[in-house]
């Protein structure tokens, strides 16, 4: 059974370009969670999508920030015009559930992209 | 938000017991406690998680003050392999944006051979 995947591992960039950024869930699992890690600090929420909707965006910038989870294929995060400030880890989870009350809704985490802008 | 507040680290050594505190003083009736880990270079991954009971699984314990104001998280014999940032969460279940997992600095767990 599959973990969450993420692909690439590892993205350079040069200011002005765009960044895009992958995941699949686990199988079985509809509901998606992207959040972004600056170094020594935790994990930021940035959105919550379930397929074909984006559920939340309110932790997502507005400006160059987009994000998708069409009904076929993974799930895409998309910077354009990216910026040094946008140089971090950005982590994909995914869960079984959405929020239900008292179920745990445990969310498995990918192991990240690193995205670096030059 | 309820919030956690942790230490930044702590150092144990290898096959010993480590307990981790986790203070929540405004934690609310509806919110649960998880703990996620995460090792260097890798994604969190979740520990455990409780309500009001002290819980146990193949990974750590879980132990809840009674007034769920305070948490510790046991690992009953730390390996090098337990080396990692602990983060305590508290997610309120009843919550619209319950899934938002809120997320601070974590302790970081140093293991000395």
């Amino acid at each position: 059974n599959a973990g969450v995947m993420q692909n690439p591992r590892h993205l350079v960039r040069r200011r002005g370009q765009e960044a895009r950024l992958r995941c699949s869930p686990m199988k079985g699992h509809s509901h998606v969670y992207w959040y972004r890690q600056l170094p020594e600090e935790g994990l930021k929420f940035m959105v919550y999508l379930q397929k074909e909707n984006i559920i939340d965006e309110s932790g997502m910038p507005k400006e160059r920030f987009s994000a998708e989870f069409p009904k076929e294929g993974p799930s895409i995060l998309r910077i354009q015009q990216v910026v040094r400030g946008d140089s971090a880890a950005y982590f994909c989870a995914s869960s079984q559930t959405g929020p239900t009350g008292a179920r745990s809704n445990e969310q498995f985490f990918g192991p990240g992209t690193r995205l670096t802008v030059l | 938000d309820a919030k956690t507040t942790q230490p930044n680290s702590m150092e144990s050594n290898e096959e010993e017991p480590v307990h981790l505190p986790c203070n929540h003083s405004t934690i609310s009736g509806t919110d649960y406690i998880h703990w996620y880990r995460q090792l260097p270079s890798q994604g969190p991954e979740y520990v455990i998680h409780g309500l009001t009971s002290n819980v146990n699984n193949r990974m750590a314990s879980l132990a809840i003050a009674e007034d769920r104001k305070s948490s510790t998280l046991i690992l009953h014999r730390a390996t090098l392999r337990d080396a990692a940032v602990y983060y305590c969460i508290l997610r309120d279940v009843v919550g619209d944006s319950n899934y938002q997992l809120i997320w601070g600095a974590g302790t970081k767990l140093i293991i000395k051979p």
